[in-house]
């Protein structure tokens, strides 16, 4: 069976502080990992990953993905109150998505 | 750009009511799904589909049908409502399966 396992389910960190957030799968004909971010109302994207090894980054964000440990990571790094959110991770199969079921992250000033 | 939408954001049902709520992207995408969202259980697939007159269940397809008559439209029915299925749907949609999702905003269903 499908699955993507989260963790931690939930963190409290201070404001700076950097926090890493982890995904595993087990996904049929993987084809991507996919990261997204959802605050009140829909998860809005982040990054998708298909090559093992190579890290993508979009500002204070980063994350990569390790095909060998079915395995990725989510950095924020400086983190802020605008990062308190819930994050989602997905595997990606043919075509059937498997969503993690989120790590909230919760930001103090 | 409209991106995904999907109406009605809210509703409220008594058991054995029947529904549909509708989902129209306007990005030409291919790929169409449907997901509920329940507390602690992510997000789950329901039905998907990868073209007009396609489409095959996800991880949770029963008491919902789905249909992809056009591009553009995904709607998902609600035959007889159960209190069980009161949770939050989201519609995605890509430009090929296992790309980038974009999501709607949501619909909140209450199952009475």
């Amino acid at each position: 069976e499908d699955k993507v396992v989260q963790s931690p389910l939930s963190l409290v960190v201070h404001e700076g502080d950097t926090v890493t957030l982890n995904c595993s799968y087990e996904v049929t004909n993987f084809r991507s990992l996919l990261w997204y971010k959802q605050e009140k109302k829909a998860p809005t994207f982040l990054f998708m990953l298909t090559s093992s090894g190579i890290e993508k980054k979009s500002g204070r964000l980063s994350s990569i993905l390790d095909k060998k440990e079915l395995s990725s990571i989510l950095n924020i790094t400086a983190t802020q109150t605008g990062d308190s959110a819930i994050y989602l991770c997905a595997g990606a199969g043919t075509y059937k998505y498997i969503f993690g079921t989120g790590t909230r992250l919760k930001v103090l000033a | 750009n409209a991106g995904v939408t999907q109406t009605p954001k809210f509703q409220v049902l008594k058991t054995g009511q029947s529904m549909t709520l509708q989902c129209a992207q306007d990005m030409n995408h291919e790929y169409m799904s449907w997901y509920r969202q329940d507390p602690g259980m992510g997000l789950r697939l329901i039905h998907y589909s990868v073209g007009a007159g396609i489409t095959d269940q996800g991880e949770v397809p029963n008491g919902y049908n789905v249909s992809r008559s056009t591009t553009e439209d995904f709607p998902l029915r609600l035959l007889s409502a159960a209190p069980s299925q009161t949770s939050v749907y989201f519609c995605a949609s890509s430009i090929r399966a296992n790309g980038e999702l974009f999501f709607g905003e949501g619909s909140r269903l209450t199952v009475l």
